[in-house]
């Protein structure tokens, strides 16, 4: 199993300017995943980031506008760059522990209000 | 291109009731479907996997089918408790090769005291 945590867990932004999102697991994984939920919506997935290469965006996503860094196999990171009021959503940090485990982990969220 | 629903958005039954929440999806080829349990702050939880070779998974008050021929899921909830209240999301993954899931949009349970 794992534990995730996130950092922050809220943050009220001015439209413009950017916002990194921290992601601790509490044990080393193979893969994270960085999810958006938007207001009624179901979950969408951003990008799968891997330590040691670029992350994967998935279509309609890019990395100017989410750059994700990777550094280790417990943390990674999200920014949310040049923010709209578009970008209000709860960004849901998860991850994959070992090869044989089916399971996801997710974090409690970021939930993100851009004004 | 996988589209996942859940029917009802919203549902709200009297404590002891059992329930079945329900979930589709248009693409039958999946590798595996998860049942999440969303709670406000506290991200989402894990409640059952079922394999695409698998009918069901049973976890104490909880049982999830699976038919993937018509593609269909559900979540049985037996004698509901105040605190199975929450949004249940289910999700898919398309391949053995992708980990990406596809989520529904979730039904939302109160359970009444």
């Amino acid at each position: 199993s794992a534990v995730i945590s996130q950092k922050p867990s809220r943050d009220i932004c001015q439209r413009g300017t950017s916002l990194t999102i921290q992601c601790q697991v509490d044990s080393q994984v193979t893969m994270m995943f960085w999810y958006r939920q938007q207001p009624g919506q179901s979950l969408t997935l951003i990008a799968t980031a891997n330590q040691g290469s670029e992350a994967t965006y998935e279509s309609g996503f890019v990395i100017d506008k989410f750059p994700i860094s990777r550094p280790n196999l417990t943390f990674s990171t999200l920014t949310v760059s040049n923010m709209s009021p578009e970008d209000s959503s709860i960004y849901l940090c998860s991850a994959r522990v070992g090869t044989g485990e089916e399971t996801q982990y997710f974090g409690p969220g970021t939930r993100l209000l851009v004004l | 291109k996988q589209e996942v629903t859940q029917i009802p958005a919203a549902l709200s039954v009297p404590e002891g009731e059992n329930l079945v929440l329900n979930c589709s999806f248009t693409d039958s080829a999946i590798y595996n479907l998860q049942w999440f349990r969303q709670d406000p702050g506290k991200g989402l939880t894990s409640l059952l996997l079922i394999q695409s070779s698998q009918r069901e998974q049973t976890s104490g008050r909880l049982n999830a089918s699976l038919d993937k021929s018509s593609g269909r899921s559900t979540l049985y909830i037996a004698a509901s408790q105040p605190g199975d209240s929450a949004t249940y999301l289910c999700a898919v993954r398309r391949t053995s090769g992708t980990y990406k899931y596809i989520f529904g949009t979730g039904t939302r349970l109160k359970v009444l005291a």
